[in-house]
């Protein structure tokens, strides 16, 4: 029983395609997060989510839209990849904004 | 910005306690210590946080000092799949931070037989 799944694991695509990862946490929690670990291995916060609501946009191009359709969803849809989108993008979630986060295994992006 | 110190690498025997330090001078009264790894291709994973008061749980021990301007994490009985990046966080506990940890470089622990 994973707690916070995300798919696909890998993700192979071509520059200008549109292309969704799911993340679904099984917890109960109130807050989901998306971050990005980039080739140099730095983790970075780009969304927050608390009940369904933004309350982090962190200077993120807005060709990335976060969807939370419920509190145990929160999908990432990006819109005409670059190849600096490559990145593994991790999904996470809390039952407390901001304390002990449980992280997804990861979503690894290759834009050719 | 990480607001934290850690040394890049570090190395312990199998069975041996595992001390990794953490600078975090710069510390506010509100913030709170985060210790999380990452085991390679995996996602990060929390390990301990701790205010003021020294802390254990199943995984580890964290010891702050009294000025709060470090802490140490102590992995009692290291094993090989203790091996990974450990991150040492300080972030305000609660709604005000809204999850926004800021993870350094972290120190690669490196457990060998």
């Amino acid at each position: 029983d994973t707690a916070v799944s995300q798919t696909p694991k890998y993700l192979v695509t071509q520059m200008g395609n549109d292309k969704s990862i799911k993340c679904e946490q099984n917890l109960g929690h109130d807050t989901m997060y998306w971050y990005k670990q980039d080739s140099k291995k730095f983790l970075k916060i780009m969304f927050s989510y608390n009940n369904k609501e933004l309350i982090i946009n962190e200077t993120v191009p807005n060709r990335f839209s976060p969807k939370s359709p419920d509190k145990a969803h929160l999908n990432l849809h990006i819109n005409s990849l670059e190849l600096g989108d490559s990145a593994v993008y991790f999904c996470a979630s809390s039952q407390v904004a901001g304390q002990k986060l449980f992280f997804g295994s990861g979503t690894q992006l290759s834009v050719l | 910005d990480a607001k934290t110190t850690q040394p890049p690498s570090m190395d312990c025997a199998e069975g041996r306690a595992a001390n990794l330090p953490c600078n975090h001078s710069t510390i506010s009264g509100n913030e709170y210590v985060y210790w999380y790894r990452q085991i390679h291709s995996q996602g990060p994973q929390y390990i301990i946080h701790g205010l003021k008061n020294n802390e254990t749980n199943e995984m580890a021990s964290l010891i702050i000092t009294e000025d709060r301007k470090s802490s140490t994490l102590i992995l009692p009985h290291a094993t090989l799949r203790d091996t990974a990046v450990y991150y040492c966080i300080v972030s305000p506990a609660g709604g005000t931070s809204y999850g926004k940890l800021t993870f350094g470089q972290g120190t690669i622990l490196t457990v060998h037989p």
